[in-house]
């Protein structure tokens, strides 16, 4: 029973090139949410999508990101002109369905350097 | 004030001790509780969920919730080397199901 699956696991991306990760939620879940950890600081939310539908982007900057999670295909978020703040661990979670009681299971992560 | 606070330690227990965390939250209305463990350079793994104020036991762990205080704690008794990890506490607001996370507390189990 795979759980969640992220790629890439590593990226490496100079200053104003594109970062795209990918998250394929556990089997059954159709519920996504990405967290973003820096470096020596905890983990805070950024968005949560449905299939097909973004329900909460309260988290995301204004600019430079967006997220997507299509009716097939894993979700993606996107970070588009990488400057090097944005350098950390990009987690995905999915859950079975979107009650606060839901538990939400956590991908291995895509680790973005940028230089 | 932060909205999910631990204490970052470390927390340096010996082995088979108990070791204790603690966590405070600010938002009265939050429901949904979770303590994950995250080791160096790995994802977070989820230990306990707690919605009801008490305890709740899995194994070695020990969930306890205080909605009228908000606060809850995690105890992980007969400590092994393997738990040492850094615990995230994280809650569920009223509103919505993101998760907000504290800092974390390192845990460092000695033998």
């Amino acid at each position: 029973n795979a759980g969640v699956m992220q790629n890439p696991r590593h990226l490496v991306r100079r200053r104003g090139q594109e970062a795209r990760l990918r998250c394929s939620p556990m089997k059954g879940h159709s519920h996504v949410y990405w967290y973003r950890q820096l470096p020596e600081e905890g983990l805070k939310f950024m968005v949560y999508l449905q299939k097909e539908n973004i329900i909460d982007e309260s988290g995301m900057p204004k600019e430079r990101f967006s997220a997507e999670f299509p009716k097939e295909g894993p979700s993606i978020l996107r970070i588009q002109q990488v400057v090097r703040g944005d350098s950390a661990a990009y987690f995905c979670a999915s859950s079975r369905e979107g009650r606060s009681t839901d538990t939400q299971y956590f991908g291995p992560g895509t680790r973005l350097t940028v230089l | 004030q932060k909205e999910v606070e631990q204490n970052s330690g470390p927390l340096s227990v010996p082995e088979g001790a108990i070791a204790s965390l603690n966590c405070t939250y600010s938002d009265r209305g939050s429901q949904s509780f979770f303590w994950y463990r995250q080791y160096s350079g790995k994802s977070p793994e989820l230990i306990m969920s707690i919605y009801s104020n008490g305890d709740k036991e899995d194994g070695r762990f020990t969930a306890q919730l205080n909605k009228a205080s908000q606060y809850v704690s995690l105890l992980i008794r007969d400590s092994q080397p393997s738990d040492s990890a850094t615990y995230l506490c994280a809650v569920i607001k009223a509103a919505g199901n993101k998760l907000t996370f504290g800092g974390g507390t390192r845990v460092l189990v000695k033998p």
